[in-house]
Formats: structure tokens, C-alpha cells, sequence
């Protein structure tokens, strides 16, 4: 079946430091989306990618998707205490349109 | 606006306990989803319904049962809680069933099964 994986699964960088979080499936991706989880709290969305090659910008946030719409990335420039939390990649189940699959998550600790 | 509420908030179960969490939406969305969240593997699809009227089951569905009750509300029910159940478990909804709409999700319950 398909599997997201994410890698690091743990990054703690010192504020001002970037931060990069990869996300890679199995299959190709119709699209991917991107949830952010703060410590105690629910995943928010942050931004959904589409087409082949895609970057969208959020300010100091970065996301690209692949060529091969296999693999995703966030970055993070300038890292401040408030991007605490665990990023997610989420893709459709291969079987159909109605689900997602979720990466495991990279959980980031920015040190003030 | 509430968004995606979920009741309860915290819960402890004993093993062979039954209960029911609650899950309501404010955004007129069709779609509701139940998920499961464990350390280190991301958000696990337990049930979905479509649409009001349709449940369906997701990845991990073994132990629970689903009520779409109204357009609103979506609920999950623990038959016989087992604590291999104990997780958080996050309720999520969206305008339809389609490929590009966002999910909103509820604050979550804590359920831990002793």
C-alpha cells in the first residue's frame, strides 16, 4: 500500500537557523498538503500543492513538490520559537480521492 | 463560528468499557472523518462519511463503529475498549468529498484505556 514518509523525524535548531522537513511516497501524488501541529494542539492546514514543480511561499515558509510529484518539501527561514510544532505532509490514498495519508510528522524545537 | 467542536475533551477507560466520542461541525461541511493520532505515525483514518446518509471504513476501523447522526454531527463509538485504544483521536470535516478541499479539524479527545 502506499506509505508518506517524512524525514528528520526530530529537529531542534537554535532560533535564526532554517529548518528543512522532506516528505516522500511510494506512489505519485495527485497533490499534497501540509499541516502544522502545535504541542497539545490539532493539525492546522497550511497550504496545498498541485502541479508538478510547484513552490508556494508563507512568508518564511517554503514549499516545493517534485518534479515526479513523488516528494515534497517545507523549509522554514529564520526559525522562530512560534514554528514550534510537528509538520505534516498528507497525500490521497492511492485507492481513491476520499482519504489521506499522513506522514509521520517532523516534530521541531527551536532553542530561544 | 465553533468550527469542529469534540466532546470529551479527556477520558479513562477501563478495558471492556464502551463509550461514544462526539463530534460536531458549524460549516455546513458534507464530509466528516474520524482519525487517530499515535506517537510517531502520523494520523491514521479510522471511518469516514462521504456525505451525510454514508459511513465508510478507513485504515484502522477494527473495535469501532461510526453514527453520521445529521448533516452536523459524526460520532465514534468504543464497543468493548481494548488499550491498544488508547490514543488521541481527532475529528475532521470538509465542504465535500474532493480532491482539493481542506480538512478542518477538532481539538481532539484523549482516551487512554487501562
Amino acid at each position: 500500500g502506499q506509505q508518506v514518509m517524512q524525514i528528520p523525524q526530530y529537529q531542534h535548531v537554535q532560533e535564526g537557523e532554517d529548518f528543512t522537513t522532506y516528505c516522500n511516497s511510494s506512489t505519485t501524488l495527485s497533490n499534497i498538503q501540509w499541516y502544522k501541529q502545535r504541542p497539545g494542539g490539532h493539525p492546522v492546514f497550511l497550504i496545498q500543492l498541485v502541479k508538478s514543480g510547484e513552490v508556494k511561499k508563507q512568508k518564511r515558509l517554503t514549499f516545493q513538490f517534485g518534479e515526479a510529484k513523488k516528494n515534497s518539501s517545507l523549509h522554514i527561514t529564520a526559525t522562530q520559537t512560534t514554528d514550534v510544532g510537528t509538520y505534516f505532509c498528507a497525500g490521497p490514498k492511492d485507492t481513491g480521492r476520499r482519504a489521506l495519508t499522513f506522514g509521520s510528522g517532523t516534530r521541531l524545537q527551536v532553542q530561544p | 463560528n465553533a468550527g469542529v467542536t469534540q466532546t470529551p475533551k479527556f477520558q479513562v477507560l477501563k478495558t471492556g468499557q464502551s463509550m461514544t466520542l462526539q463530534c460536531a461541525q458549524d460549516m455546513n461541511h458534507n464530509s466528516m472523518y474520524w482519525y487517530r493520532q499515535d506517537p510517531g505515525m502520523g494520523l491514521r483514518l479510522i471511518y469516514y462519511s462521504a456525505s451525510e446518509g454514508t459511513t465508510d471504513k478507513g485504515e484502522v476501523p477494527n473495535g469501532y463503529n461510526v453514527s453520521r447522526l445529521n448533516k452536523r454531527e459524526f460520532s465514534l463509538r468504543l464497543e468493548s475498549a481494548a488499550p491498544s485504544q488508547t490514543s488521541v483521536y481527532f475529528c475532521a470535516s470538509k465542504v465535500a468529498d474532493r480532491l482539493l478541499d481542506t480538512q478542518y479539524f477538532g481539538p481532539g479527545t484523549r482516551l487512554t484505556v487501562l
